[in-house]
């Protein structure tokens, strides 16, 4: 299957802090794509991605899918305690979707 | 409320006992998909659907079945499960049949001892 490259693995967030992820990979992908994983649950998606060079918000959010079609990042601004979670990076092509490994994001006491 | 239910959510059982995992979407979508998450793996594709009667392998396929006979379901059928597929499996659908946009289930976690 296609590797996606997700860093970083794990990071702590303090409240208000901005935060930011990426993903790379060897393939390109029609569609980028960002998942939240909270414990218990299944994934559940906060922004998709269409066009290269796309710069896209939902809320605090914001993604971009890179201009080579190979990789994305996340950011999240003025991060609150419920942002606590598994992040997930995933590209699509045709009918099949890849994922990150994953960044495990929790609160730092 | 539109949803993915799988059943059961948690299974423990032995090595080669046959065992089935249900899933059911409630949203006519088209396109299924079952996924196992591993630490630091990530979701791996097993097996996805595009319509009754049509399905494929995904990136991880061997050890696996499934079968879509009808819309709202798309059972995960182990024959013959091996401790090295414990794992936490997902069922997801799609409204479009080529579009990353899934709605996923609340996971089943499985452990073959």
């Amino acid at each position: 299957g296609q590797q996606l490259n997700q860093s970083p693995q794990s990071m702590f967030i303090q409240e208000g802090e901005d935060v930011s992820m990426n993903c790379t990979s060897s393939s390109i992908f029609n569609t980028w794509l960002w998942y939240k994983q909270e414990p218990g649950e299944g994934p559940v998606l906060l922004i998709a991605l269409y066009k290269a060079g796309e710069l896209t918000s939902n809320g605090r959010l914001t993604a971009q899918f890179g201009i080579t079609r190979k990789d994305s990042f996340l950011n999240i601004s003025a991060s609150i305690p419920s942002d606590v979670g598994i992040y997930f990076c995933a590209g699509h092509n045709d009918y099949k979707l890849s994922f990150g490994a994953g960044t495990t994001v929790t609160v730092r006491a | 409320e539109a949803q993915v239910t799988q059943n059961p959510r948690y299974l423990i059982t032995v090595t080669g006992k046959k065992l089935t995992v249900t899933c059911s979407q409630n949203m006519n979508h088209e396109y299924m998909s079952w996924y196992r998450q591993d630490p630091g793996l990530g979701l791996r594709q097993i097996y996805y659907s595009m319509n009754v009667e049509v399905t494929d392998k995904g990136d991880v396929p061997e050890g696996y079945k499934v079968s879509r006979k009808e819309k709202r379901n798309f059972p995960l059928i182990l024959e013959s499960p091996s401790p090295n597929q414990t794992s936490l499996y997902f069922c997801a659908s799609s409204l479009l049949l080529r579009s990353g946009e899934q709605y996923f289930g609340p996971g089943t976690r499985l452990t073959v001892t």
